[in-house]
């Protein structure tokens, strides 16, 4: 099993173009979740998906949209990039039951924009 | 939401020597506890969790501790490694998980 993967690796963009992340899963995980990670400050969680179909807001979601089409799939976009989204994304997934199980992280996409 | 406080944010230990490092939070609601390990390069790993049923979780060389009274619980590294070296995330979890700013841990050989 591969577990969690994302796609790229590594991503510049300039100030107000748009870009997606993708995240996959094969462990048939219902929960699936994107966080950033910045210096000092931990993961903080931008959305969340407890099935396909359906996602939620997390602690900062602004200037992020997300969609989950297929299960095994979570999308992250960024409609028009600011600086401020410079930061490394984590997507992770888990068994139902997202505050009691394990979450697996992906290996993260280094985000910067100029 | 929840507050989750770390410390301390760095920690140098020389190998052998233990490693603890605390995590305190806000909302008395919270009932499950999870440390992550983040290797450089890496995502989060999970390397123990707790319940907020239990007070004392151990598994072979690291240690959790959960006092819900006073809202906080501790990751407690014994013999350490400089495999052990890496940036360790408290977590807390309710309706929504919370982490911590992270500790910096290193080994010294």
């Amino acid at each position: 099993n591969a577990g969690v993967t994302q796609t790229p690796k590594f991503r510049v963009l300039k100030t107000g173009q748009s870009m997606t992340l993708l995240c996959a899963q094969d462990m048939n995980h219902e929960y699936m979740y994107w966080y950033r990670q910045d210096p000092g400050m931990g993961l903080r969680l931008i959305h969340y998906s407890v099935g396909e179909g359906t996602t939620a807001k997390g602690e900062v979601p602004d200037g992020y949209n997300v969609s989950r089409l297929k299960k095994q799939n979570f999308l992250l976009g960024l409609e028009s990039a600011a600086p401020s989204q410079t930061s490394v994304y984590f997507c992770a997934s888990s068994y139902a039951g997202r505050t009691s199980y394990e979450q697996y992280f992906g290996p993260g996409t280094r985000l910067t924009v100029t | 939401g929840e507050n989750v406080e770390q410390h301390p944010s760095t920690l140098s230990v020389q190998e052998g020597d233990s490693a603890v490092i605390k995590c305190t939070y806000s909302d008395s609601a919270s009932n499950y506890f999870p440390w992550y390990k983040q290797e450089l390069g890496k995502g989060p790993q999970l390397i123990i969790d707790i319940r907020s049923n239990v007070g004392e979780k151990k598994d072979q060389r690291i240690a959790v501790t959960l006092n819900k009274t006073a809202k906080h619980f501790s990751l407690h590294i014994t013999e350490t490694q400089p495999e052990d070296s890496a940036v360790y995330f408290c977590a807390v979890a309710g309706n929504q998980f919370y982490f911590g700013t992270g500790t910096s841990l290193t080994v010294i050989p």
